[in-house]
């Protein structure tokens, strides 16, 4: 299986803050890399694609980036709906697996 | 806008089974692929297996082989996960998502409210 790792577990910012969070494959996984928002007590959230496609109604202050084993989720400037958790999830093959999550709350 | 509804939560005893229901409104159901995702409580996402409705065939996670089962029912867009042999750590909110794919990658871009299921005796 495929093994997905990110960093930091934990992270504290404010508002119009730049956030990025990081996430490594065990091996290369070419661009088969999504993320996924998740508040408290709800499903996750959908936000990106294949590295660095932005899901449809996603603010634009999202963007993600990377190939191969080293991916990043960049916020330009928090907005207080963004403290949430974020998960990286690989597609390139099944199983498919997710990093442990990063959640990021308000300092 | 499609829509992903599930069952509601269960309390089931050690080594009983569970079947978890998702129904699909509001689009296609057969075209699309469904997972199923767990989240043990305070942990991170767990991807079971899925299903695509269309030609009835389901891939699971080796680490659930043999215990879960995950189907679908064209008729009523509703697609099932049942795990057996339950353990106490089954314990978790498992999600129904439905599985898209996007410049040839598989995303879960759809996903149903979750149902919380307890394994304890």
């Amino acid at each position: 299986d495929i093994q997905m790792t990110q960093s930091p577990s934990s992270l504290s910012a404010s508002v119009g803050d730049r956030v990025t969070i990081t996430c490594r494959a065990s091996q290369s996984i070419s661009r088969y890399l999504n993320w996924y928002q998740q508040k408290p007590g709800k499903a996750p959230k959908f936000l990106i694609y294949a590295a660095s496609s932005l899901q449809s109604g996603v603010p634009s202050r999202f963007s993600g980036s990377g190939s191969g084993t080293d991916f990043t989720l960049t916020i330009s400037s928090l907005q207080p709906e963004d403290f949430a958790t974020y998960y990286c999830q690989q597609s390139y093959s099944t199983p498919y697996t997710f990093g442990q999550g990063t959640k990021l709350e308000i300092k | 806008q499609v829509q992903l509804v599930q069952s509601g939560a269960e309390m089931k005893k050690p080594g009983s089974s569970v079947k978890v229901s998702c129904k699909a409104s509001g689009g296609t159901f057969s075209s699309y692929a469904i997972s199923w995702v767990r989240q043990a409580p305070g942990q991170g996402l767990e991807w079971m297996g899925r299903i695509i409705p269309i030609f009835g065939i389901a891939n699971y996670a080796q680490k659930f082989q043999g215990r879960v089962t995950i189907t679908a029912d064209k008729s009523t867009s509703t697609a099932y996960m049942e795990l057996s042999s339950l353990r106490s750590e089954d314990t978790a909110v498992y999600y129904c998502a439905r599985t898209v794919e996007m410049s040839t990658n598989d995303a879960f871009d759809i996903w149903g409210q979750g149902t919380m299921v307890t394994v304890s005796s």
